[in-house]
């Protein structure tokens, strides 16, 4: 099946520095790509939809000056956190959708990245 | 908000057993999607079922949909202890352009060897 490849798998940072998450789809093209953050035995609450080219399209009460989201190419999105705080460690987990399956296909995840702010 | 309600939250069963898990949504979909999540880890696809199916089957998986209820349920047949993990459906939405896809609550469910 089509992998999506996320790094870093686990962070950790001081309070106040900037960490930034990739998300590569393998062997596949993502137009789009969606970042999820997801807290302790909860679900996942979508962030941002990144779109390859454009700018991302942020969901209510996320930060866009926050969470920059770059979608430079069809492999490739990243999410940076900008001056971390402990409130921003969580579960962060990029998905993507192959381009060929249109608009309402199947997403495959990546596996996640441990972000911890001291 | 979109997020889907999921339920039970938590579900323990012996091996051997089945179980059910019930998804409710709140607005029109084109498809609705089932997750597994272990713990700690990213989400695997396990069924997608479209608007106008109301039945899927896939191994020891069954989905149902009933859009005039806006429900779905996930069966598992004879569970394993493997089977232990966190399962979540998402619905697409229309927005930003694209469809989106917004996960339910989830539920825990933890087979008991």
């Amino acid at each position: 099946g089509a992998v999506v490849s996320q790094h870093p798998s686990r962070v950790i940072c001081k309070s106040g520095t900037s960490v930034k998450i990739e998300c590569r789809s393998l062997d596949f093209q993502a137009t789009t790509m969606f970042w999820y953050r997801q807290f302790p035995k909860q679900s996942l609450m979508l962030m941002a939809t990144s779109n390859e080219g454009s700018k991302a399209t942020y969901e209510q009460g996320v930060e866009k000056d926050k969470f920059l989201i770059n979608h430079a190419s069809l492999t490739l999105s990243t999410l940076t956190v900008t001056s971390a705080h402990p409130e921003d460690s969580s579960f962060y987990i990029c998905s993507a959708r192959d381009r060929l399956w249109g608009s309402t296909g199947e997403l495959f995840f990546g596996e996640g990245s441990r972000l911890t702010v001291l | 908000s979109q997020q889907g309600e999921e339920d039970p939250q938590a579900l323990s069963i012996q091996e051997g057993e089945n179980a059910t898990m019930n998804c409710s949504y709140k607005t029109s979909i084109n498809n609705l999607q089932w997750y597994r999540q272990n713990s700690g880890r990213g989400l695997v696809h396990l069924i997608l079922i479209r608007s106008n199916e109301r039945e899927k089957h896939s191994g020891r998986l069954r989905v149902t949909l009933d859009t005039s209820k806006k429900s779905s349920s996930l069966l598992i047949t004879a569970s394993r202890a493997a089977d232990t993990a966190s399962y979540f459906c998402a619905t697409d939405a229309w927005g930003s352009g694209t469809y989106k896809y917004i996960f339910g609550t989830g539920t825990r469910l933890k087979v008991l060897a």
